[in-house]
C-alpha cells in the first residue's frame, strides 16, 4: 500500500462547478496534511495546509481532515480554467523527525470553459 | 533571494558522465531537501539536510547518487555515471525548520535528460 494515495484522474468538470479532490494515507499517526498545485513544467505551489480534523477555508478553497478515516480532500468552488493543473497531496508522517512530506501521485484536474 | 534558486534550469547529458545540480535555498531556512520527480508521477524524496548535516539520506537509489551542503546554504546533488532511468526533473525545497506550520516551498527545478 502507497503511504499517499490519490486517483491520477483525468478529473474533468465544467467552469463554475465545485471540484472535489481525494487522498487516503497510510500512517494513522500523521499530523500535518498539504495541497500542492502543480502547473504542467513548473515546480509545485502550496494552495492549503491543515492539521486538525473538519474543514479550513480560503477563499475558493476549502481542505478537508479526517484523521479517523485516514482522509483529506481540497474542495474547489467555482471553478475556473486557470485553476486546470495537478493537485498533489502531502503528508508529514509520524516517523519523520526530519519534517519531509511524502506525496501522493496527483490529481490532474481539467475544467472546462 | 525571494525563493528556492536552482541551477541549471535544463541539462542534457550522455548515458555514463556526471552531473552536478545545484540549489540555492530562501535566506534563513535551514532546511532543505531534494525530491525527484519523473515524467506523470508524484515527487520522490531524496535527501534532507538540517544545516549542513544529512540526517536522512533514505530515499537516495543508489551509491551513484551523493549530496552536500555547505555553509548551511547552497547544496549540490551530484549524480555520478548516469543512467537513462536517472531523467527527471529534480526539485529542491527548503523550510524553516523551527516553522509551526512546516511548509516547504519548491525552486522551479532541474531537467535532466540522459541521452
Amino acid at each position: 500500500q502507497k503511504e499517499v494515495e490519490q486517483n491520477s484522474g483525468p478529473l474533468s468538470v465544467p467552469e463554475g462547478a465545485i471540484a472535489s479532490l481525494n487522498c487516503t494515507y497510510s500512517d494513522r499517526g500523521s499530523q500535518s496534511f498539504f495541497w500542492y498545485r502543480q502547473y504542467s513544467g513548473k515546480s509545485p505551489e502550496l494552495i492549503m495546509s491543515i492539521y486538525s480534523n473538519g474543514d479550513k477555508e480560503d477563499g475558493r478553497f476549502t481542505a478537508q481532515l479526517n484523521k479517523a478515516s485516514q482522509y483529506v480532500s481540497l474542495l474547489i468552488r467555482d471553478s475556473q480554467p486557470s485553476d486546470s493543473a495537478t493537485y498533489l497531496c502531502a503528508v508529514r508522517v509520524r516517523s519523520s523527525n526530519t519534517g519531509k512530506l511524502i506525496f501522493g501521485q496527483g490529481t490532474t484536474l481539467q475544467v472546462k470553459p | 533571494g525571494a525563493g528556492v534558486s536552482q541551477s541549471p534550469s535544463n541539462k542534457v547529458t550522455e548515458k555514463g558522465k556526471d552531473v552536478e545540480l545545484r540549489c540555492d535555498p530562501i535566506s534563513g531556512h535551514t532546511a532543505l531537501y531534494w525530491y525527484r520527480q519523473s515524467l506523470g508521477q508524484g515527487l520522490e524524496f531524496l535527501i534532507y539536510f538540517q544545516g549542513n548535516s544529512a540526517p536522512d539520506k533514505s530515499g537516495l537509489p543508489s551509491d551513484r547518487f551523493s549530496a552536500e551542503r555547505t555553509g548551511g546554504s547552497v547544496s549540490t546533488l551530484t549524480i555520478q555515471r548516469t543512467q537513462q532511468e536517472d531523467s527527471a526533473v529534480y526539485l529542491c525545497a527548503s523550510s524553516r525548520r523551527d516553522s509551526p506550520t512546516g511548509e516547504l516551498f519548491f525552486g522551479e527545478g532541474s531537467r535532466l535528460t540522459v541521452l
